[in-house]
């Protein structure tokens, strides 16, 4: 059962217009979600994360919206730069883990920013 | 700051072989440990979590083990390699805080032949 999903393999956008990537969760008890961007051949760099108090966090051009009703959550990237294409990754933590602290992950969303 | 660090960075390796992948840690102690694997085309999938020395907890059942002999290292194994092995191993800590993010190492790109 896949608890977080990722419904858009790939997105192509154009420089300088917002890209936005889209994830879903089933888990209610879920209470912190994250956004990595992954290089080929590179391990995943951390963006920015969102906790289920809030419903938006921003950093820079980065911006998470999380709507726990609907149990989704979406990465803005306003402007997109050629530089971001990449494939990005949400994932999702729940307290019940304990010091486990796992992380689900989503099957990643392919970003092509085109010049 | 902390660093992770893994090697090999590549390897290639032939049918019913052993394997040993290593990860360290610096710049912390005492952090949670986590080894995944991204198949071609794939999403992270998680193997193995550790939150201390010599203790380890296996996500899915597989060909493949993992050990913690020191606190910053983590390391994966196997006796006798699967062709269903090849991907990109990848290995990740964080603090150990409840809901933290993990930090990833450079990765390990598998081939059995």
């Amino acid at each position: 059962d896949q608890q977080v999903k990722q419904n858009s393999p790939s997105l192509s956008v154009q420089e300088g217009r917002i890209s936005i990537l889209n994830c879903d969760y089933t888990n209610s008890m879920f209470d912190y979600f994250l956004w990595y961007k992954k290089y080929p051949a590179e391990g995943p760099t951390f963006l920015i994360s969102i906790s289920s108090i809030k419903d938006k966090n921003e950093d820079g051009r980065f911006t998470v919206f999380l709507n726990k009703s609907a149990k989704h959550l979406s990465l803005h990237i306003v402007p997109s730069q050629p530089g971001d294409s990449a494939v990005y990754f949400c994932a999702a933590s729940s307290p019940y883990g304990g010091a486990t602290n796992k992380l689900i992950f989503g099957t990643g969303t392919l970003l092509a920013v085109q010049p | 700051s902390q660093t992770i660090h893994q090697w090999p960075a590549t390897l290639v390796q032939p049918v019913g072989s052993p394997l040993s992948l290593e990860c360290t840690v610096e710049g912390t102690s005492n952090p949670n440990l986590y080894w995944y694997r991204q198949a071609a085309g794939r999403g992270l999938q998680l193997l193995f979590y550790s939150v201390g020395i010599g203790q380890i907890s296996s996500e899915v059942p597989q060909n493949l083990s993992a050990s913690r002999p020191q606190d910053r290292q983590f390391i994966l194994s196997s006796k006798k390699l699967l062709l269903s092995d090849s991907g990109f191993y990848l290995c990740a800590w964080n603090s150990g805080r409840v809901s933290g993010e993990q930090y990833f190492g450079p990765g390990t790109r598998l081939t059995v032949t």
